[in-house]
């Protein structure tokens, strides 16, 4: 998508290894997201982000943490990543906290944890 | 506990038929409900969105109806083609801080030939 950019695309890593997902826009907004998505759960929000190093806990963040040095770039990292976090990951941004202009998403990083 | 909750869990549909994809939530403090539409391998992007003071609100062949005493709202495709097949989200968002989206968790739309 236009703007935001995720990498890697695609990870196979294995159970107990640290893992780092990048989100990178480069429409200067504010907000920034990160989501999963597995089936029958829709999208769930793990950690999100208001400004340069502000964020804070979404609904699913146990396992998680997160960077943004620069506005430009938001970091998710799996410290030490588990089967259960097989997921597809999407990252989101917003010029609003309330995303009434709408969010762009990302084209999503498949992350395989065997 | 599931805020906003979609229904039915996966449709198929004629080409030239109507799509109807429901959405109910929780929280009465929601004020801006926005449809998400994703193809596959792609991440999910905004359809069309509506806000409580309207009941309905019309893009080309896509309609969001909004019934506030029911806590429901509804996304109408007429004239379904098979490029609408794709996964379709409701979501919703209340004012004030700390305010993001909550999404339903999706249903798949078949559109057949």
């Amino acid at each position: 998508d236009a703007g935001i950019t995720q990498s890697p695309r695609h990870k196979v890593t294995e159970t107990g290894t640290p893992v780092t997902l990048r989100c990178h826009q480069t429409e200067n907004h504010r907000y920034m997201y990160w989501y999963r998505q597995d089936p029958g759960h829709g999208l769930r929000l793990i950690h999100y982000s208001y400004g340069v190093k502000d964020t804070d806990k979404g609904e699913v963040s146990d396992g998680y943490s997160v960077s943004r040095s620069k506005t430009e770039d938001f970091l998710l990292t799996l410290e030490s990543a588990t089967s259960s976090q097989t997921s597809v990951y999407f990252c989101a941004i917003s010029e609003s906290r309330t995303g009434k202009d709408g969010y762009t998403f990302g084209s999503g990083t498949r992350l395989t944890v065997v | 506990q599931q805020q906003v909750k979609q229904s039915p869990q996966s449709l198929i549909v004629q080409k030239g038929g109507i799509s109807i994809i429901n959405c109910a939530y929780e929280n009465t403090a929601f004020d801006y409900f926005p449809w998400y539409q994703q193809f596959p391998g792609k991440g999910p992007a905004l359809l069309i969105a509506i806000r409580p003071d309207v009941s309905e609100k019309k893009e080309g062949r896509f309609t969001i109806s909004f019934n506030k005493s029911a806590k429901q709202f509804s996304l109408h495709i007429m004239d379904s083609q098979p490029g609408d097949s794709a996964t379709y989200f409701c979501a919703a968002s209340k004012a004030g801080a700390n305010s993001k989206l909550t999404f339903g968790k999706g249903i798949t739309l078949s559109v057949r030939p």
